[in-house]
């Protein structure tokens, strides 16, 4: 079975940092570009960042880029996204998500998500 | 970037019922790059329609996308009661990808 199992979560004050990661089983791993989605309180979803299958590309959105770092490391299937600066606009869920085929972004296989939280 | 208006925010009907969804976007979706998700309450999004009109894996017949450029529309023929929920379009044809706000499907 394809799965995404993400980690690191929680509360952080604003202007710190949190590194989430995504551990993928049941698929080659190294052979996909992965993404982070993540979903705000009571709203809808907003894609944050792209990494290509080897680490070569990445893209972000506007509204972290410049403090969030996306990576990957394929020895251990698993994807990171360092997040620096943090502010109370990014508290949301935040979702590991997998492209259903190659040079494609629309996503088959979610993550079950992780919270992150961002208060004083 | 690419907004996607969805309609109505709340639709309310009955099992049985026909169910019609809108996702206009801001400007043109090329090769119809428009997929649809249904999100139940603590379930992370699943895939229902990618290209516009073609049904991922398992996905029962009784959904059907349609559309291109800048309208698409998501038809639920016959809604079940496991057909309540969320549902978001979403544009993957220009950077940065773009999802709709949603489209919240109630029993009536």
């Amino acid at each position: 079975e394809v799965q995404l199992v993400e980690s690191g979560g929680g509360v952080v004050q604003p202007g710190g940092s949190l590194r989430l990661s995504c551990a993928g089983s049941g698929f080659t791993f190294d052979g996909w570009a992965l993404h982070w989605v993540r979903q705000l309180p009571g709203k809808g979803l907003e894609w944050v960042s792209f990494i290509a299958w080897d680490g070569s590309k990445t893209d972000y959105a506007d509204s972290v880029k410049g403090r969030f770092t996306i990576s990957r490391d394929n020895s251990k299937d698993s994807l990171h996204l360092q997040m620096d600066n943090l502010r109370p606009e990014d508290t949301a869920f935040y979702y590991c998500v997998k492209p259903y085929a190659a040079f494609v972004s629309f996503f088959d296989v979610w993550g079950q998500g992780i919270q992150v939280t961002v208060s004083s | 970037e690419s907004v996607l208006t969805q309609s109505p925010g709340t639709l309310s009907l009955s099992p049985g019922e026909r169910a019609t969804l809108s996702c206009r976007a801001s400007q043109s979706v090329r090769y119809s790059y428009l997929a649809w998700y249904q999100q139940k309450p603590g379930q992370p999004p699943r895939l229902l329609i990618y290209g516009a009109s073609s049904r991922a894996t398992g996905i029962p017949d009784r959904f059907t996308g349609s559309g291109s450029g800048i309208d698409f529309t998501l038809t639920i023929t016959r809604l079940e009661p496991e057909d309540f929920a969320v549902y978001y379009c979403q544009q993957y044809d220009t950077s940065p990808i773009t999802f709709g706000r949603g489209t919240r499907l109630e029993i009536k």
